[in-house]
């Protein structure tokens, strides 16, 4: 089955800077990579994502970026504010075949 | 357009007992899957449900089972409770074959005692 692998575990950037969260997958045949941000006591909400005939997706100031052949793929948030602070989930799965599969999640912390 | 609901809330069980947890799909969804959020962990994927059949399952043991009913909503059951299923479970539901996307419900958290 598939397996995400998700770095670092916790991230502190000062407010205004950028952060970067990245995950790898093994099974070759994913090809929906969407990224969630669930805050304390919530449900995960979808941030934004991307599918494998696509290698990068902005949406304001959230990207994401996919490498198939590496099987790796990263979030990136610039200009971070206070509200970004979360728990931000990656995960991949064949669309329709199967459910999701998660990362560990990355505890990010935006310090003013 | 409705959100994911799900019911109840929280529920406190004791060991051996059985549960039956419920989820109402976002209009227009077709799927519904199940997830276990142990705290501090990413969601584990339970299952799938696509048209009132089975079509995904992740590594639980058969004691999980579920059904989708015709309106799309789901049940997910869990008999022989263990403590180790105490658990935030979400319920998260999809549109296949039109649009990518899951929608999670805000769970139900399960305290076994």
């Amino acid at each position: 089955g598939e397996n995400v692998e998700q770095h670092p575990s916790t991230l502190s950037v000062q407010e205004g800077d950028s952060a970067v969260i990245k995950c790898t997958y093994s099974d070759s045949a994913s090809n929906y990579f969407p990224w969630y941000k669930q805050e304390l006591g919530k449900r995960p909400q979808l941030i934004i994502d991307i599918r494998s005939n696509v290698g990068e997706k902005k949406d304001q100031r959230i990207a994401v970026t996919l490498n198939k052949t590496a099987k790796h793929f990263s979030l990136h948030i610039t200009e971070t504010q206070p509200e970004d602070s979360a728990v931000y989930f990656c995960a991949a799965s064949v669309w329709g075949a199967d459910g999701l599969t998660f990362g560990k999640g990355t505890h990010l912390i935006i310090q003013p | 357009e409705t959100g994911v609901t799900q019911s109840p809330t929280h529920l406190i069980k004791t060991r051996g007992q059985q549960v039956t947890l419920r989820c109402s799909s976002q209009s227009g969804h077709n799927t519904v899957s199940w997830y276990q959020q142990a705290l501090g962990q990413g969601p584990q994927f339970i299952f799938q449900y696509y048209r009132e059949e089975e079509n995904g399952r992740g590594n639980f043991p058969p004691r999980f089972s579920g059904l989708q009913f015709p309106n799309y909503s789901s049940e997910l059951n869990v008999n022989a409770l263990e403590l180790d299923d105490s658990a935030l479970y979400l319920c998260a539901s999809s549109q296949m074959g039109r649009s990518y996307g899951y929608t999670f419900g805000s769970g139900t958290r399960l305290t076994v005692v």
